[in-house]
């Protein structure tokens, strides 16, 4: 079965760049599957990150992200990345690597916790 | 991105059923057919329960049903158990994103 190992907790100070990996096992990259990146804030709600098409490397930011977000893939190691640049306080959040599936999420990495503080 | 609403809180006795709503609006909700519910224990990672707003993946109980109607999205837990106890969340395709509900925690009285 398909399974997203995530990298682990990051601290950053404000203004650095974070790289959060994800491996996927169980599944060969194709075009069929989207795998995405979502993050929940403490106390806050969900937010959507952008996808990426591991198989051609497509993605997909919200505007909200645009130029901050970036997300790439190995696929010599069936890994998928992705950096948040100019790091603020309100960054800091749980982060996810999901794979997308009719419009839903349906399996999920076990979450990253990254940290901004000086 | 703005927040489809859900009700904090939701409970039932065992056997009973509860129905949580997932309100947003015509750019999400009401414009798509893909809003999906998530169930998600303490400490644990959220588990697809419902897809298209109707579509049970494998594995899921019959126990659990969505609908639609108009803007709201409903997700409704039938004869509940006591491993039904957890927070439950949509999420909506919104055309460029995605919008996730607030979150409502279900408790098993």
């Amino acid at each position: 079965q398909v399974q997203l190992l995530q990298s682990g907790a990051e601290v950053k100070e404000p203004g650095a760049s974070v790289r959060i990996s994800c491996k996927i096992s169980g599944y060969t990259f194709t075009a069929d599957y989207y795998f995405h990146w979502l993050r929940q804030a403490p106390g806050q709600g969900r937010e959507w990150m952008g996808k990426i098409n591991p198989s051609g490397g497509t993605t997909f930011y919200p505007h909200t992200l645009q130029g901050r977000v970036t997300m790439t893939r190995d696929t010599s190691t069936n890994t998928v990345y992705m950096e948040l640049s100019s790091l603020r306080s309100e960054d800091t959040a749980t982060y996810y690597c999901v794979r997308g599936n009719q419009f839903a999420f349906d399996v999920w990495g076990q979450g990253t916790m990254v940290t901004v503080s000086s | 991105q703005s927040a489809l609403t859900q009700p904090p809180s939701a409970s039932g006795s065992p056997g009973q059923s509860v129905t949580i709503s997932c309100t947003g609006t015509s750019s999400d909700v009401g414009g798509y057919n893909y809003v999906s519910w998530y169930q998600q224990h303490p400490g644990k990672v959220p588990k697809l329960m419902i897809y298209e707003v109707n579509k049970r993946p494998s594995g899921v109980p019959d126990r659990f049903s969505g609908s639609k109607s108009g803007n709201t999205a409903s997700l409704t837990v039938s004869g509940l158990q006591a491993e039904d106890e957890a927070d439950y969340f949509c999420t909506s395709f919104a055309g460029l994103h995605y919008v996730f509900g607030t979150g409502t925690k279900v408790t098993v009285l």
